[in-house]
């Protein structure tokens, strides 16, 4: 168990419709990471906050958005669904800003857009 | 900009035989490298880093990597693996000092360890 806590696990839903991932980190961990898991692409970088500031940015759409709550806990919203955004979702923390590279990662939100 | 490559998207072995599992990384500045497996429906572990040093780490079921900064190159290996071994495993890099601090990932290799 890496303390990294995702919810919900799956999540079926439809074409143009939106959802709300959530992440809850370790405790102790200030920096919250997204990734996005898929068979096409393999793991991509979202999106990082720290202590409730956005940190970088990667790969993340104009329809995704994301943001860090004051108790440090993180949603991930995703809107205007299509077919390509089926993938796993992971949530990681750190307890830096994450240079050392060591992240924990949550056992992933499974999306599919029927 | 840093990039991953793991050659190698699935790699089948019996049980008890040696296995390596390759990464190279493309990068203009210097990265610190990882190693992380992840076991079926489960999230990314770490495995092994490096940071500087000894440029051979291990980690503390058996497996080790090599850095080689010539060949920019940090392939895994493991003398005897075991079933429990099976896992998908991914290379990633993260820049020391400039650049997006945030780990890239290779595409991942998919260990198959056969009885």
């Amino acid at each position: 168990d890496s303390g990294v806590t995702q919810t919900p696990k799956h999540l079926i839903t439809a074409t143009g419709q939106r959802v709300t991932l959530r992440c809850s980190p370790r405790s102790g961990d200030l920096s919250v990471y997204w990734y996005q898991q898929s068979l096409d692409q393999g793991l991509q970088f979202l999106i990082q906050y720290y202590n409730g500031e956005e940190r970088a940015k990667g790969n993340i759409l104009e329809r995704f958005s994301a943001q860090q709550f004051p108790d440090l806990h993180s949603e991930l919203n995703l809107s205007s669904l299509e077919l390509g955004d089926s993938a796993l979702y992971f949530c990681a923390s750190s307890v830096g800003q994450g240079a050392s590279g060591e992240l924990f990662f949550g056992e992933g939100s499974r999306l599919t857009v029927l | 900009a840093q990039s991953v490559t793991q050659l190698d998207s699935q790699v089948p072995v019996f049980e008890e035989a040696p296995v390596e599992l390759r990464c190279n990384y493309s990068s203009s500045v210097s990265v610190y490298l990882f190693w992380y497996v992840q076991y079926p429906n489960q999230g990314l572990q770490l495995l092994l880093k490096y940071l500087s040093g000894s440029t051979l780490v291990e980690s503390i079921n058996g497996f080790e990597a090599e850095f080689n900064k010539s060949q920019t190159s940090f392939h895994l290996r493991k003398p005897s693996v075991h079933i429990s071994d099976t896992a998908e495993y991914f290379c990633a890099v993260i820049p020391l000092r400039t650049g997006r601090r945030a780990l890239t990932f290779g595409s991942g290799t998919r260990l198959q360890v056969q009885p």
